[in-house]
């Protein structure tokens, strides 16, 4: 079946900090993966996507490379910010783009 | 992007009574839409796929006839929390499947309930 597997967190950084959330997957098919963010209060908003193989999907200084050899797509970015302090939820679609399987969530934690 | 609404944002209501949330695609159609219930630092989990113009598909342990969900049109979903118990309280948070990207969903900003 599909599942998603994310990096517990919380994961706390320092500004300009580099971040890397880990996300592995199990699919049959072949699946389109998603990274959403959750700010406080709030409900979620894609931040990335990719949808095929080697596929690397941005945004905001955010990447993530869909990765089939380790069934990985993972979360990077460069230089973090105060403001990127949210939960991150990784994601897969199945082939049908409905059904969406959702990792635990990591919450990340900037500071100055 | 695509836009999901959510109607109410917030709702307090008294043991014992219904409450009705609202989901809107604003700019695009959507024959599916999704209604997900988030409890505190956990993950989303699915309750029901909502079909337009046909029944709800519930997931395994969601109970049909406490969680009514109604797709009267390609723009609108609503899920009525019937007979409210404080156990009802959470973040509903609804999605929208947009087939003009396949494989994208779009969430709404959530309602939170409180149910005293």
């Amino acid at each position: 079946g599909n599942s998603v597997t994310q990096m517990e967190g919380p994961v706390t950084l320092s500004e300009e900090a580099f971040l890397t959330i880990n996300c592995t997957y199990t699919a049959t098919g072949y699946p389109s993966l998603f990274w959403y963010v959750q700010y406080p209060g709030e409900g979620l908003q894609l931040l990335l996507k990719a949808t095929k193989a080697d596929d690397k999907g941005s945004n905001k200084g955010f990447e993530a490379t869909y990765r089939k050899e380790t069934t990985s797509f993972h979360l990077e970015k460069g230089s973090v910010q105060v403001s990127d302090s949210a939960v991150y939820f990784c994601a897969l679609s199945g082939n049908t783009g409905n059904q969406f399987y959702f990792g635990t969530g990591t919450s990340l934690t900037v500071i100055p | 992007g695509a836009v999901v609404s959510q109607h109410p944002s917030r709702v307090i209501c008294k043991s014992g009574t219904s409450v009705k949330i609202e989901c809107r695609s604003l700019d695009f159609q959507a024959t599916t839409m999704f209604w997900y219930r988030q409890f505190p630092k956990q993950s989303l989990m699915l309750m029901a796929t909502s079909n337009e113009g046909s029944k709800a598909t519930y997931e395994q342990g969601v109970e049909k006839d406490k969680f009514l969900i109604n797709h009267a049109s390609l723009t609108l979903s609503t899920l009525t929390v019937t007979s409210a118990h404080p156990e009802d309280s959470s973040f509903y948070i609804c999605s929208a499947h947009d087939r003009g990207l396949l494989g994208t969903q779009y969430f709404g900003p959530g309602t939170r309930l409180l149910v005293l």
